[in-house]
C-alpha cells in the first residue's frame, strides 16, 4: 500500500540555518504530494503542494520538488526563523480527488533565536 | 476557507467509557474525514462521514467502537467507545472544501488520554 517515510524529529536549528527535512513515498500511479505544518494549539495547515514530477511547491520561504526518480519530496527553507517553529507533516494524495491523505509522522522543528 | 471548530479539545477519560467529538464547520462541506494520530505515529484515516448515508471506514476501523454520525452538511460527531488506554490519541477533524486551492481543512484536534 501507499505509505509515507518521514525524517525523524525532533529538529532543533538555529534561526537563520538552513533547513532540510527529508520525505519520501511509496505508492503506484502518480500521486499528489503535500506537506502540512500544524503550529502550537491549531489545526493542519497546507503549507505546498505538487501535483506532477518535476513540480515545484513553495509557500512563506519554504520549498519541495517533486522528484519521481528518488519518489522524495523533501522540504527546504534557506532561512529558517523562530515562527516556523511547528509539526511538519509530508502526505501524499492517490487517489483522484487527493480527499485522502496518507500521512508521515510529522517531524517536529523547534528554532532557536 | 473553511472554518473548523472541533470540541472538546482535550479529555481524560476512565476505561471502559465513551467520548463524542465534535466537529463544526462554518460552510455546507459534501466530505468529511475522521483521523487518528498515535503518540509518535502519522494520521490516519478513520473514516469518511458523508452527509445522508452511513459513515465509510478505513480497513482496521469498526463502526461498533468508532460511530460518526453526519446530521447535516455542517456537523459531525465521531465517538470513540469502550475506551481503553490504547484509544489515547489526538483525533482530527478535516473537511474536503472545493472553492479554494487548499481543499482539505483540518480543525485543531482533540487530546484524549484514557486512564
Amino acid at each position: 500500500g501507499d505509505s509515507v517515510t518521514q525524517m525523524e524529529g525532533p529538529v532543533t536549528l538555529s534561526e537563520e540555518a538552513f533547513l532540510t527535512i527529508n520525505c519520501t513515498y511509496t505508492a503506484t500511479g502518480y500521486p499528489s504530494l503535500f506537506w502540512y505544518v500544524q503550529y502550537p494549539g491549531e489545526g493542519l495547515q497546507l503549507l505546498l503542494k505538487a501535483t506532477k514530477a518535476d513540480d515545484k511547491g513553495s509557500n512563506k520561504g519554504f520549498e519541495a520538488t517533486y522528484r519521481k526518480e528518488t519518489t522524495s519530496f523533501h522540504l527546504e527553507k534557506g532561512s529558517v526563523q523562530v515562527s516556523d517553529s511547528a509539526v511538519y507533516f509530508c502526505a501524499l494524495g492517490a487517489n483522484f480527488g487527493n480527499e485522502k491523505l496518507t500521512f508521515g509522522t510529522g517531524t517536529r522543528l523547534t528554532i532557536i533565536p | 476557507s473553511a472554518v473548523i471548530s472541533q470540541k472538546p479539545s482535550r479529555d481524560i477519560c476512565q476505561r471502559g467509557t465513551s467520548l463524542t467529538i465534535q466537529c463544526q464547520v462554518d460552510s455546507q462541506v459534501t466530505m468529511m474525514f475522521w483521523y487518528r494520530q498515535q503518540p509518535g505515529q502519522s494520521l490516519t484515516l478513520i473514516a469518511t462521514a458523508n452527509q445522508g448515508s452511513e459513515a465509510t471506514y478505513e480497513s482496521g476501523f469498526v463502526i461498533d467502537k468508532f460511530p460518526i454520525s453526519r446530521p447535516n452538511l455542517t456537523f459531525s460527531t465521531l465517538t470513540v467507545s469502550n475506551l481503553s488506554p490504547e484509544d489515547s490519541s489526538i483525533y482530527l477533524c478535516s473537511v474536503w472544501w472545493l472553492a479554494t486551492n487548499e481543499k482539505l481543512f483540518f480543525g485543531s484536534g482533540t487530546q484524549l488520554s484514557v486512564l
